[in-house]
């Protein structure tokens, strides 16, 4: 398995409570992004990274805000968590043009109570 | 924005019995991808179709890329239930979306012996 590691695996959180989950990577690629799977909705993006600090919004990004600052974490805030961003959440990775391949991390379960 | 579409979002199958899944976008891709996830693990990467009408084959599986690179499949010939999960499609944009990686909503497979 690629170099990526989510944490933390598990969390239960209160509503309104700020929640920030991180994805690390060893790879040194390129490309990070936060998806949210849900049951009948797939996966869906949250927010991808194309460079240290370079950040854009996927299509569910509401009530959620990224940063890198450095290639190997991105992290993925909740600002006030609310039920509806009680979901399992995978970090994945890949090295960009010519070889695109996602990798993904374990996931995280998040339940907001 | 860019979306990709997937059915059927079920499909249960006797073992040995032929399994279809379609992937629609509704703009032109740069490139599909195929991703499997077995139930309670992270979608891992299947294969990269790139170039228009392409075909190709891993043993029992079957990827097509429309011509107009605006939709694809998966075939599994003789399904085991080794296939039992689900099946991903993830469409990436061209120009300065390439980075974006949008997956359909899965198609969840079950094999029955």
């Amino acid at each position: 398995d690629a170099g990526i590691t989510q944490s933390p695996r598990h969390k239960v959180t209160e509503t309104g409570t700020p929640v920030t989950l991180r994805c690390h990577q060893t790879e040194n690629h390129r490309y990070m992004y936060w998806y949210r799977q849900d049951p009948g909705h797939g996966l869906r993006l949250i927010h991808y990274s194309y460079g240290v600090k370079d950040t854009d919004k996927g299509e569910v990004s509401d009530g959620y805000s990224v940063s890198r600052s450095k290639t190997e974490d991105f992290l993925l805030t909740l600002e006030s968590a609310t039920s509806s961003q009680t979901s399992v959440y995978f970090c994945a990775i890949s090295p960009g043009q010519g070889s695109t391949e996602a990798f993904f991390g374990q996931g995280t379960r998040l339940t907001v109570v | 924005g860019q979306q990709v579409m997937q059915i059927p979002q079920y499909q249960h199958v006797q073992e040995g019995e032929d399994f279809t899944t379609y992937c629609n976008s509704s703009t032109t891709l740069s490139n599909i991808q195929w991703y499997k996830q077995r139930p309670g693990g992270h979608p891992v990467f299947l294969i990269q179709l790139v170039k228009s009408g392409e075909v190709k084959k891993q043993k029992r599986l079957t990827f097509q890329f429309g011509e107009a690179k605006k939709n694809s499949s998966l075939h599994i010939t003789a399904t085991q239930t080794t296939d039992v999960g689900t099946y991903f499609c993830a469409g990436r944009a061209g120009g300065t979306s390439y980075g974006k990686l949008t997956f359909g909503q899965g198609t969840i497979l079950t094999v029955h012996p």
